[in-house]
């Protein structure tokens, strides 16, 4: 069975850092690209980063661009969101899933159950 | 980028009864590049329906997607119980993926 686990998430100050991570099982991680998806407290979804499966290559979304690194260990079959500069409409579940096969846009399944970011002082 | 416009934003209906989601898109979808996914409170998002209107594994076939080019729809055919949740459609045609606002579909 595919499945993935977000950690990481947390309280953190605006202007701050946190690094979340997500474990993939059931699945050949090192040849899948990943992806970041976010959602606000009672929003819609919010495509945040992907990355390919060989960790070449990186897209963000503007919102986040400069301040957001995805990374990837797949001795580890673990993906990574370093966020830093941290703002309060960071603020969101993040969930970490698996685009079908294209990390520049595709549909995506599964997704982990997220982790939550409040950004507040 | 493609924005995708959802409707109505709440669907009020019975159990037993169809429900019609509609999800426009800003421009033109290639290749039928369009998912649909279930979401219930506290939970993850599930996927439906990928390139417009293949159901992924699991999927009951009470669920179905249409449309093409702008103008695009989930149709669950008989609504059951645990079918009451907020629906999003999203497009892969061209980057950056963008979701719909969300459909709430709630018990009448």
């Amino acid at each position: 069975e595919l499945q993935l686990v977000e950690s990481g998430g947390g309280l953190a100050q605006p202007g701050g850092s946190l690094r979340l991570s997500c474990v993939g099982s059931g699945f050949i991680f090192n040849s899948q690209a990943m992806t970041w998806v976010r959602q606000a407290p009672g929003k819609g979804l919010e495509w945040v980063s992907s990355i390919s499966g060989n960790d070449d290559n990186t897209v963000y979304a503007d919102s986040v661009k400069g301040r957001f690194t995805i990374s990837r260990d797949n001795s580890k079959n673990t993906l990574y969101l370093q966020m830093n500069s941290l703002r309060a409409e960071d603020t969101a579940v993040y969930y970490c899933t698996k685009p079908s096969w294209n990390y520049e846009g595709d549909w995506f399944d599964p997704w982990g159950q997220g982790t939550l970011v409040t950004v507040s002082s | 980028e493609i924005v995708l416009t959802q409707s109505p934003a709440t669907l009020a209906l019975s159990p037993g009864e169809r429900a019609t989601l509609s999800c426009g898109a800003s421009q033109s979808v290639r290749a039928r590049y369009l998912a649909w996914y279930q979401q219930k409170p506290g939970l993850a998002p599930r996927l439906l329906i990928y390139d417009a209107s293949k159901r992924a594994t699991g999927i009951p076939d009470r669920f179905s997607g249409s449309g093409s080019g702008t103008d695009f729809t989930l149709t669950i055919s008989r609504l059951e119980p645990e079918d009451f949740a907020v629906y999003y459609c999203q497009q892969y045609s061209s980057s950056p993926v963008t979701f719909g606002g969300g459909t709430n579909v709630e018990i009448k």
